[in-house]
């Protein structure tokens, strides 16, 4: 079975600066998916940002970029010029590829990121 | 496009009673999940559908949870008896697995039982 984990229960960050949030994951298997989700107090499920294994270079969506260490298995999230609208839970989630597998994710505990002004 | 719909968005009741949860996916995906969220559990798998067939539903706590998907448009979660244990988040999401694995989340319901 895969898991994930999240090691940091709490970040906070000033805003404009930059934070870094962790995520490292176990799995025997060779093909699969990364993603970083944000739940905002209005509790929706938004999809940061998506990274397929098989893809060495990292996943980038604008202020929003990851570093995937697969040998390591490790998948972290940097947010850059940090925003107020950035407060939020973030989870990380894995998916296998392929077969039955779509859409199997598997969350980790979360971090609670507070942006201060 | 409208998004995942899901109703209601709070639903109190009271322990033992009947409870259904609906959602509406987005036109055009063919796969519906149902999650759950709780503080101790952190979010769940319930049980997901391809094309309106269940393909795993071991999620699914107990026999007193089910989920149907009668068309491509509709899917309930229905919980009877209710217990408070039951009382979480659920979300509802869809995805087209041909679109680069990426799929939606409703804005999910909280459920509370009394």
């Amino acid at each position: 079975a895969q898991t994930v984990t999240q090691s940091q229960p709490e970040m906070s960050v000033q805003e404009a600066e930059t934070v870094t949030l962790s995520c490292t994951y176990d799995t025997s298997e060779n093909n699969y998916y990364l993603f970083w989700y944000k739940q905002p107090p209005s509790r929706q499920m938004i999809l940061v940002i998506r990274q397929e294994a098989y893809k060495q270079q990292n996943a980038t969506e604008n202020r929003f970029s990851v570093n995937f260490q697969k040998a390591a298995k490790s998948f972290s999230l940097k947010i850059s010029d940090s925003q107020l609208g950035d407060t939020a839970m973030y989870f990380c989630a894995f998916s296998l590829a392929g077969g039955t597998s779509y859409g199997k994710l598997t969350f980790g505990q979360g971090t609670i990121l507070t942006v201060h002004p | 496009d409208a998004g995942v719909i899901q109703s209601p968005r709070h639903e109190v009741t009271e322990m033992g009673q009947e409870v259904t949860l609906r959602c509406k996916p987005i036109s055009g995906h063919d796969y519906l999940f149902w999650y759950r969220q709780t503080m101790m559990r952190g979010l769940e798998l319930l049980i997901y559908f391809n094309n309106n067939v269940p393909i795993d539903d071991s999620g699914m706590p107990e026999d007193r949870f089910s989920a149907k998907m009668p068309n491509a448009s509709f899917s309930t979660l229905k919980i009877q008896p209710s217990e408070p244990r039951d009382s979480a988040v659920y979300f509802c999401a869809s995805g087209d697995r041909g679109r680069n694995y990426g799929y939606t989340f409703g804005s999910g319901t909280r459920l509370t039982v009394v």
